[in-house]
């Protein structure tokens, strides 16, 4: 089976830094990629996805970068700002089965 | 707000009673899930419906029940709990058939339920 493990459990940015998340799959067979983002008192919101046939997509002030050679997925935040304060997931997936998530990272972002 | 709402917010009930979680979703999706969170353990898939036909379970407890009327509403149905039950239920729904993973999920806010 899969499992997904981010590298931090609690990662602490000045406002105005980039911040950097990273994750790790295991099934080199996984081919889906979807990063969320949970609020206190939230459910998770989807941040940005990204297929295996791609190994970055940006969005706005966000990007995916995925290395399959080490099965490893970051997030990177540009100019974090207070509101990114959260907890952020990765999860990975392939063909019909569920995705597979990771525990989190929390993002304090210190003014 | 995502389209997705979950009631209650918040739920304490003891090990014998009955109750009832309930999902809507508004955005036309043909796919809805419910899943565990757990305090520091990832995101649990518990069940999954497309066009109200149950498509995965995984190995969850008979005391959860699900209920998937029509494709817009979601229920889990809770009966004689234990305390290791206590967690956020978070309800999803898809745009697609939910037998692909290749789908972005749309997440309620979830219901915080304690088990005495």
């Amino acid at each position: 089976g899969e499992s997904v493990g981010l590298h931090l459990p609690t990662l602490s940015v000045q406002e105005g830094d980039n911040s950097i998340i990273n994750c790790a799959y295991s099934n080199s067979a996984s081919d889906y990629f979807i990063w969320y983002k949970q609020e206190s008192g939230k459910g998770p919101q989807f941040i940005i996805d990204i297929r295996s046939n791609m190994d970055k997509r940006q969005g706005q002030r966000v990007t995916v970068l995925l290395n399959k050679t080490v099965k490893h997925l970051s997030l990177q935040i540009a100019a974090t700002q207070p509101g990114d304060s959260a907890v952020y997931f990765c999860a990975a997936g392939k063909g019909r089965r569920a995705l597979t998530f990771g525990s989190g990272t929390r993002l304090q972002v210190q003014p | 707000e995502t389209g997705v709402t979950q009631t209650p917010r918040h739920l304490v009930m003891g090990m014998t009673n009955k109750k009832s979680l309930k999902c809507e979703q508004h955005l036309g999706h043909n796919a809805m899930y419910w899943y565990k969170q757990s305090a520091k353990k990832p995101l649990e898939l518990m069940f999954v419906y497309s066009l109200e036909e149950r498509v995965e379970n995984n190995s969850v407890p008979s005391r959860f029940s699900p209920e998937c009327p029509n494709s817009s509403h979601l229920f889990l149905h809770l009966h004689t709990l234990q305390p290791e039950d206590s967690a956020l239920y978070l309800c999803a729904s898809s745009q697609g058939r939910g037998t692909s993973t290749n789908e972005k999920l749309f997440f309620g806010s979830g219901t915080q339920l304690s088990v005495l």
